[in-house]
């Protein structure tokens, strides 16, 4: 299976610009997505193949990356971006999810 | 606009099953795969598989080979997912979710849990 590995926890100040890496154990090309996760909710769709915003997903959000090292970023953060932010790939069978960057807002 | 709306939590005993809805709507329930993921308390996200309802097609991670069995009924466009032989490990969140091209999932379910004890 494709491991995607991410930072566990990341802790920034509000207007600071975040970087949540997701590095992936074989090349996914470029279809890796991006989601928000807050307690208790289901996750929402950040950015798709690689760095397309989701139509409704504030611009401060973007992403980049392929092969095997992706990015997303916020600039600014805001307090609201409090949450766990996932990386999937649907590259590879069966498709996997990283195991989450929770970020902290100061 | 497009909705998934699951069922509600279940209690089950191990070595039961128990077979969890996901009722669609705001789109055509028939063109579009429906993936169901797994969350286990303070975990991440794992990928169980996916059906097709449009004719039945599906696809599991290899790892719910036995565990897991996906259908859709087209009439009330529900898709479902059982589970069997439960045990603690099976407790968890089960979400639904539309996939769109390239298997990413814009659409969720609230999601559904789970919880195995005798």
């Amino acid at each position: 299976d494709t491991v995607l590995t991410q930072s566990p926890a990341l802790a920034v100040s509000p207007g600071e610009r975040v970087t949540i890496s997701c590095r992936a154990s074989e090349s996914v090309s470029t279809l890796m997505h991006w989601y928000q996760q807050k307690p208790g909710q289901q996750p929402t769709l950040l950015i798709y193949l690689a760095s397309n915003l989701e139509s409704g997903v504030p611009a401060r959000f973007s992403g980049s990356g392929s092969g095997t090292d992706f990015t997303l970023t916020i600039d600014p953060v805001e307090a609201d971006d409090t949450a766990t932010y996932y990386c999937q790939q649907s590259w590879n069978d069966p498709l996997t999810f990283g195991s989450g960057t929770k970020l902290e807002i100061k | 606009q497009v909705q998934l709306q699951q069922s509600g939590a279940e209690l089950v005993k191990p070595g039961s099953s128990v077979k969890i809805s996901c009722k669609a709507s705001g789109y055509t329930f028939t063109s579009y795969d429906m993936h169901w993921i797994k969350q286990q308390p303070g975990n991440g996200l794992e990928w169980i598989g996916w059906i097709y309802p449009g004719n039945g097609n599906t696809k599991y991670n290899q790892k719910f080979n036995g565990k897991a069995t996906l259908t859709a009924d087209k009439s009330s466009s529900t898709a479902y997912m059982q589970l069997s032989s439960l045990t603690s490990e099976d407790s968890a969140v089960y979400f639904c979710a539309r996939s769109d091209g390239y298997n990413r999932f814009a659409y969720w379910g609230q999601g559904t849990l789970v919880t195995v004890s005798s």
